[in-house]
C-alpha cells in the first residue's frame, strides 16, 4: 500500500525554523517528484512547492509568496522528502501535507496525514 | 495565477438528495481538473480527475463533468458519509490551484 507520512511539526516561535520530513513507502520514490501543501485554520488548500524526480532533473518549485524562505530537497536512498522552514511567520501556522502527483498529472491521489505547525509570537 | 471559484460556498441538503458544486477557472484548463473531498481533521481525498474520470475504488454517485472554464460535480444520491467540503483543483497551469471549496452540510 502506498503511504506516506509527514513528521516534524509542532510549536515554534516566530523567526526560527522547523524542518518537516515526508517518509514514503509501498513505492519506488525517487521515480515521482513530491510535493507539499499547507491549509491555515479554517482555510483552504495551498501548494506550497515541489521537487522533480532525479530524473527531471530534481529541481524545486516554490509558491511565489514562500520563495527564498522554504527549501524542499528528498533523499532517494531513504524514500524521504524534506520541508525546510526557515524565518517562520504566524501566517506560515497550518497543517503542512506532503503528496505524491498521479504519473498523467499534477493532481494527487496520495496524501500523508498531516502535521500541524504552529508559529507563535 | 489561475483563480478557481466555486459555488456555492456551503450547501444545505438532505440524505437522498441529488447534488452539484460549480467550478469556474479564470482562462481555459481544457479538462485538466481535479476534485477533492476532504472531512474534518483528514487530508483531501481524490474523487475525480481530468474534470469526469472517476477515481479507482471512487464511489459511482459521484460524477464530474464540464471543460473550459466551467465544471461540476454532482453527487447523485447523497449519503451520510458524503458531508464534508469539497475543492476542485486546476492542473492545466503552473502553479496548481484550488477552489475555495464547498462545504456540505445536513440540512
Amino acid at each position: 500500500e502506498e503511504q506516506l507520512v509527514e513528521s516534524g511539526g509542532g510549536l515554534v516561535q516566530a523567526g526560527r525554523s522547523l524542518r518537516l520530513s515526508c517518509t514514503a513507502s509501498g513505492f519506488t520514490f525517487a521515480d515521482h517528484p513530491m510535493s507539499w501543501f499547507r491549509q491555515a485554520p479554517g482555510r483552504g488548500l495551498e501548494w506550497v512547492g515541489f521537487i522533480r524526480s532525479k530524473a527531471h532533473g530534481g529541481t524545486t518549485e516554490y509558491a511565489a509568496s514562500l520563495k527564498g524562505r522554504f527549501t524542499i530537497s528528498r533523499d532517494d536512498s531513504k524514500s524521504i522528502g524534506y520541508l525546510q522552514m526557515n524565518s517562520l511567520k504566524t501566517e506560515d501556522t497550518a497543517v503542512y501535507y506532503c503528496t505524491r502527483s498521479h504519473s498523467s498529472g499534477y493532481y494527487y491521489a496520495y496524501w500523508g496525514q498531516g502535521t500541524l505547525v504552529t508559529v507563535s509570537s | 495565477d489561475i483563480q478557481m471559484t466555486q459555488s456555492p460556498s456551503t450547501l444545505s441538503a438532505s440524505v437522498g438528495d441529488r447534488v452539484t458544486i460549480t467550478c469556474r477557472a479564470s482562462q481555459s484548463i481544457s479538462t485538466w481538473l481535479a476534485w477533492y473531498q476532504q472531512r474534518p481533521g483528514k487530508a483531501p481525498k481524490l474523487l475525480i480527475y481530468k474534470a469526469s474520470s472517476l477515481e479507482s475504488g471512487g464511489p459511482s454517485r459521484f460524477s464530474g463533468s464540464g471543460s473550459g472554464t466551467e465544471f461540476t460535480l454532482t453527487i447523485s444520491s447523497l449519503q451520510p458519509e458524503d458531508f464534508a467540503t469539497y475543492y476542485c483543483q486546476q492542473y492545466n497551469f503552473y502553479p496548481v490551484t484550488f477552489g475555495q471549496g464547498t462545504k456540505v452540510e445536513i440540512k
